[in-house]
């Protein structure tokens, strides 16, 4: 089992640019998730997929961010434009979505916007 | 109001110290709990579920308190290698979704 594969694992890019981050959850999990994790604010929750589609997306601090997860075996995360205030370590982790059972984590992506 | 809450410490115990970390969490209809670990540089990862009965594994005592809304860690006889941080994960599932929650952490470290 390959397990959560995130990619790429560092990205280092300047203010304004586009960012995207990709995330290969664990097969025949149905739940999908994005965190960011600072010093400051611990591991924050940006969105949540179940079955592909989006549940929450309260989590995500502004129109910069966009998710998507266009089938059960990818998902991506977009910045545009990065600031950098958005430098962080970004996670996906994945589940079976049901009561009991644990979330699996990928290596996370280190974002630093310059 | 945060809808997990643990004292993100540090926590500086000595070998051999018995340590202990809660956690509150705000929604009641929460229905499971986890507690993960996570080494510096690191994803978290599983460190025990918590069950309503409470359970253990070997050093680690885990136990929840639903009145309350909070749940425990329990370490026993810490060993250098605990030094870690310690999450604990709530989860909320209902009409059709899945919602994994989890606190900033408490840093613990073993000092020799």
């Amino acid at each position: 089992d390959a397990g959560v594969i995130q990619s790429p694992r560092h990205e280092v890019t300047e203010m304004g640019q586009e960012v995207t981050l990709r995330c290969k959850p664990i097969s025949g999990h149905n739940s999908l998730f994005w965190y960011r994790q600072t010093m400051m604010r611990g591991l924050e929750l940006l969105i949540y997929f179940n079955n592909n589609v989006p549940i929450d997306d309260s989590g995500m601090p502004e129109d910069r961010f966009s998710a998507k997860m266009p089938n059960a075996s990818f998902s991506t995360l977009k910045i545009q434009p990065s600031e950098p205030r958005d430098s962080a370590v970004y996670f996906c982790a994945s589940s079976l979505g049901t009561i009991n059972t644990e979330a699996f984590f990928g290596q996370g992506t280190r974002l630093t916007v310059v | 109001r945060k809808e997990v809450e643990q004292d993100p410490g540090p926590f500086n115990v000595p070998e051999g110290a018995t340590v202990a970390f809660n956690c509150t969490y705000s929604n009641s209809a929460s229905q499971s709990f986890f507690w993960y670990r996570q080494d510096c540089r690191k994803e978290p990862k599983l460190l025990m579920s918590v069950y309503s009965s409470g359970n253990e594994d070997g050093r680690f005592t885990a136990q929840l308190n639903r009145a309350s809304q909070y749940i425990s860690l329990l370490i026993r006889d810490s060993k250098l290698s605990d030094s870690a941080t310690y999450l604990c994960a709530v989860v909320y599932s209902g009409a059709g979704s899945y919602q994994l929650t989890f606190g900033k952490g408490t840093k613990l470290s073993v000092i020799p």
